[in-house]
């Protein structure tokens, strides 16, 4: 089993849309856990980091479920600029400094 | 803005040369920075742990003779791919953290794509 496997996707979907992607992690000791997006061809940006009991920024809802080791990340009212690949990121477990294990990202497209 | 700055963003060499990437952390201190590298459509992957004024940390199956890092202080590391061969063309990111908590986020570097032909 991959350590962080996600959708790949793509999720076409119209403006104002929503859109959820899940993500599972292998490692039940993961400490912590955040969504990145990447745009084509450029570094990875913080999206969000996800809390155990939920959280949300504006748009975005991302959830934690433990005891299942699944996350996922909500967005509302899709806009155009939401195109992008969204990356499910988790500590790695036994990371001298924390490592981060990605997953391959699910990707998003928004259509007119 | 960013916090993490990276250069060159972009690099074509001949096979057999050296590239060297520098990775500067602004306006913090970075005693620790990660290198990763990204194939298309794979996700990104950790090659090393770069430690200030100590030896770096390398992933399993990454050469440290291939890939040289040098972190001589605490805003500065730089990778070096030497001898680079195409398959070494790819995405190459590096990244650091502002906080003190290894549970907290990485920032990335806007990223070095290097081609060798």
């Amino acid at each position: 089993r991959k350590e962080v496997e996600q959708d790949p996707g793509p999720f076409n979907v119209p403006e104002g849309a929503t859109v959820a992607f899940n993500c599972t992690y292998s490692n039940s000791a993961s400490q912590s856990f955040f969504w990145y997006r990447q745009d084509c061809r450029k570094e990875p940006k913080l999206l969000m980091s996800v809390y155990s009991s939920g959280n949300e920024d504006g748009r975005f809802t991302a959830q934690l479920n433990r005891a299942s080791q699944y996350i996922s990340l909500l967005i509302r009212d899709s806009k155009l600029s939401d195109s992008a690949t969204y990356l499910c990121v988790v500590t790695a477990y036994g990371g001298s400094q924390g490592n981060l294990i990605f997953g391959k990202g699910t990707k998003l497209s928004v259509k007119p | 803005g960013a916090v993490v700055s990276q250069h060159p963003s972009r690099v074509i060499c001949k096979s057999g040369t050296s590239v060297k990437i520098e990775c500067r952390s602004l306006d913090f201190q970075a005693t620790t920075m990660f290198w990763y590298r990204q194939f298309p459509k794979q996700s990104l992957m950790l090659m090393a742990t770069s430690n200030e004024g100590s030896k770096a940390t390398y992933e399993q199956g990454v050469e440290k003779d291939k890939f040289l890092i040098n972190h001589a202080s605490l805003t500065l590391s730089t990778l070096t791919v030497t001898s680079a061969h195409p398959e070494d063309s790819s995405f190459y990111i590096c990244s650091a953290r502002t906080g003190g908590s290894y549970n907290s986020p990485l920032h990335f570097g806007n990223g070095t794509r290097l081609t060798v032909t």
